[in-house]
């Protein structure tokens, strides 16, 4: 079974700075797709950012981006000039070919101070 | 087109009693998934659908729980006999069927209470 291991529970980050959040996963599939989701409090959940497992090029989405390390199964999210409205449970999300059911990490909560 | 909507956003229930969630899916979404979150926990899958027909139980969907999507539009999952480990959030999301790379889009959820 995949799983996914987000070992950052909290991170906080100045207004305007970087922050980077980490996650690895496990899988013995060859393809796959590999997404960011954001939850804001008492909000939905939507999508930042996703990868396929087979394209070697780190997605970008405006001030959020990926570092893809397939080998190492590492998947992070860096963001960029960060606002505050980016403060949010930060979920890392795996899903496996054909459509399954999403598989989530514990998340990382990120605080931005301003 | 309004996202994926849940009724109610909220239920406060007495231990023992049966409760029944709904779930409007984002129109001609075929693919309808389930998932519980617990404070502090990532969304853990329960169960999904394709069209009417439900495709996979996860383990912790005991047998006090069960789901339809009986037109393959909205969905219900019902609770019978809660108990206070019932307690959490309950999402609903939707995705089109083509693509397996496509994002799942979540509605709000409903939390539920058991007291």
């Amino acid at each position: 079974a995949q799983t996914v291991t987000q070992s950052q529970p909290e991170m906080s980050v100045q207004e305007a700075e970087t922050v980077t959040l980490s996650c690895t996963y496990d899988t013995s599939e060859s393809d796959y797709y590999l997404f960011w989701y954001k939850q804001p409090p008492s909000r939905q959940m939507i999508l930042v950012i996703r990868q396929e497992a087979y394209k070697q090029q780190n997605a970008t989405e405006n001030r959020f981006s990926v570092n893809f390390q397939k080998a190492a199964k590492s998947f992070s999210l860096k963001i960029s000039d960060s606002q505050l409205g980016d403060a949010a449970m930060y979920f890392c999300a795996y899903r496996g070919e054909g459509n399954t059911p999403l598989v989530f990490g514990k998340g990382t909560r990120l605080s931005v101070i301003a | 087109d309004t996202g994926v909507s849940q009724d109610p956003r909220h239920k406060i229930t007495k231990r023992g009693q049966n409760v029944t969630f709904r779930c409007d899916p984002i129109s001609e979404h075929n693919r309808l998934y389930w998932y519980r979150q617990t404070l502090g926990q990532g969304p853990e899958f329960l169960t999904y659908f394709q069209n009417e027909a439900q495709l996979e139980k996860s383990r912790l969907l005991s047998d006090r729980f069960s789901a339809e999507r009986p037109k393959g539009s909205f969905s219900t999952l019902e609770i019978q006999r809660t108990e206070q480990g019932d307690s959490a959030m309950y999402l609903c999301a939707s995705s089109p069927g083509r693509g397996w790379g496509t994002e799942a889009f979540f509605g709000q959820g409903t939390r539920l209470t058991v007291v």
